[in-house]
């Protein structure tokens, strides 16, 4: 599976877009881009996924680069309980295994 | 209400003593799995198990085994815990192989003395 590489942290306003970055240069044709978040130690939660077209749904926005090599989810309008780890995981749909790195903590201010 | 439940989600116990972590979900998926998470290491998959009588060895299955007699509960066993065992423990169920939405439960945090 491919290796993600994501910022270790981010500051965003309340209100504001909440722009995530992930790198994924390594990606194969058939391996997902999901996105999961955690809040302080609760379960993970998924959010979105993608493979190659951008993806919207109720939470977030997910937006592929055209060669995959990196994505962004974005957060319309953060909120205070968006605070969390941010997870980009890359692999096969066959598989149900995911591979979590060290995500991004967005912090959301007021 | 759809959801993972883990019990118990607290336990303090000692290196030797035989624990059982429950998991149940009230969503009929085939799928579940466990993970530990510890610091620096991000999750790991521990077992996974596809259905029922069906369990298979994640990344770091040493020292647990698991069980799936029913479609819907899938416990964690530790026969003999050992301090190195202390972590995070999420319990995660999916509908089927392949459906990349995974439901976690709550965690169980586990300190082995």
């Amino acid at each position: 599976d491919a290796k993600t590489t994501q910022p270790t942290s981010m500051d965003c306003a309340e209100g504001r877009a909440a722009n995530l970055p992930c790198n994924h240069s390594t990606i194969s044709g058939n391996e997902y881009v999901y996105w999961y978040r955690q809040i302080h130690s609760q379960g993970p939660q998924y959010i979105i996924h993608g493979l190659k077209n951008n993806e919207t749904n109720e939470m977030a926005s997910l937006i592929i680069t055209e060669d995959r090599k990196s994505s962004t989810l974005i957060l319309p309008h953060a909120t205070l309980r968006d605070t969390a780890v941010y997870y980009c995981i890359v692999g096969r749909g066959a598989t149900n295994k995911l591979i979590f790195g060290t995500g991004t903590l967005l912090a959301v201010q007021p | 209400e759809a959801q993972v439940t883990q019990n118990p989600r607290y336990l303090i116990t000692v290196t030797g003593k035989k624990l059982t972590v429950t998991c149940s979900q009230n969503m009929n998926h085939e799928y579940m799995s466990w993970y530990r998470q510890d610091p620096g290491l991000g999750l790991r998959q521990i077992y996974y198990s596809m259905n029922v009588e069906v369990t298979d060895k994640g990344d770091v299955p040493e020292g647990y085994k698991v069980s799936r007699k029913e479609k819907r509960n899938f416990p964690l066993i530790l026969e003999s815990p050992s301090p190195n065992q202390t972590s995070l423990y999420f319990c995660a169920s999916s509908f089927a192989l392949g459906v990349v939405e995974q439901y976690f439960g709550p965690g169980t945090r586990l300190t082995v003395t």
